[in-house]
């Protein structure tokens, strides 16, 4: 069974970067995208990027600029790197395995499992 | 505010039947497979929809989808108090190029 916990602080200076690591356990990491999602309170779900086992990624153009997915496939791991953070960027953020073919023209993306979220506040 | 609408909230009693809605464009559902995600705080979200009806192993056969044009729906059948939770439904987008979310709806089971 495929599973995934996020880790880091839960405290970001504004001006600061955020910093998160998500690891994985139970299941293989090629054929799919490590992504990254978020929440911010009261809000909706808000994809960040991805990354495949290969090192390609693929940012949310909004986020384009800040945005840094890295992957270690020796440790089962991949981190996200937001930068210039500001009270905007508080949320739960989430990690998951995504699924994603655009081969055929009609995009199949889903997402699953999820990790159970961390919640990351921006604040001095 | 979210590229997908959703009512923010749902309601039911056990035993009814509750559909919530999800409407987009052209550049999302008219284009793309739907997928629903249920979530409540502090807890993982999970799939419970994925290409617009199909159910991933272990979710039950009371949660059904649908997709017509540039709009999508769920509908929970034999309504459970388990159920309660946030539903989000999700679509790749072509105009952002990335997968884009609805509001989400909050469904009580009174």
């Amino acid at each position: 069974q495929v599973q995934l916990q996020e880790s880091g602080p839960g405290l970001v200076k504004p001006s600061e970067t955020l910093s998160l690591t998500c690891t994985f356990s139970g299941g293989s990491i090629s054929l799919y995208y490590w992504t990254w999602i978020r929440q911010p309170p009261g809000k909706g779900l808000e994809w960040i990027g991805h990354i495949s086992y290969t090192g390609n990624t693929n940012y949310n153009p909004r986020l384009k600029s800040r945005v840094t997915i890295s992957i270690d496939t020796s440790m089962n791991q991949f981190s996200l790197h937001l930068s210039s953070v500001t009270a905007a960027d508080t949320a739960v953020y989430y990690c998951a395995r995504g699924s994603y073919d655009c081969s055929g023209g009609v995009c199949l993306n889903w997402y699953d499992p999820w990790g159970q979220g961390s919640l990351v506040t921006v604040s001095s | 505010q979210s590229v997908l609408t959703q009512p923010s909230s749902a309601s039911g009693t056990p035993g009814q039947r509750v559909i919530i809605s999800c409407s987009g464009r052209s550049s999302n559902i008219g284009s793309h497979t739907v997928n629903w995600y249920q979530y409540l705080p502090g807890t993982a979200p999970k799939l419970i929809i994925y290409s617009n009806s199909h159910r991933p192993s272990g979710v039950p056969d009371r949660f059904s989808g649908s997709k017509s044009g540039t709009s999508a729906s769920l509908a929970i059948s034999g309504l459970q108090s388990e159920d309660e939770a946030d539903y989000s439904c999700a679509a790749w987008d072509d105009s952002l190029n990335a997968p884009v979310f609805g509001g989400g709806t909050k469904l009580t089971v009174l």
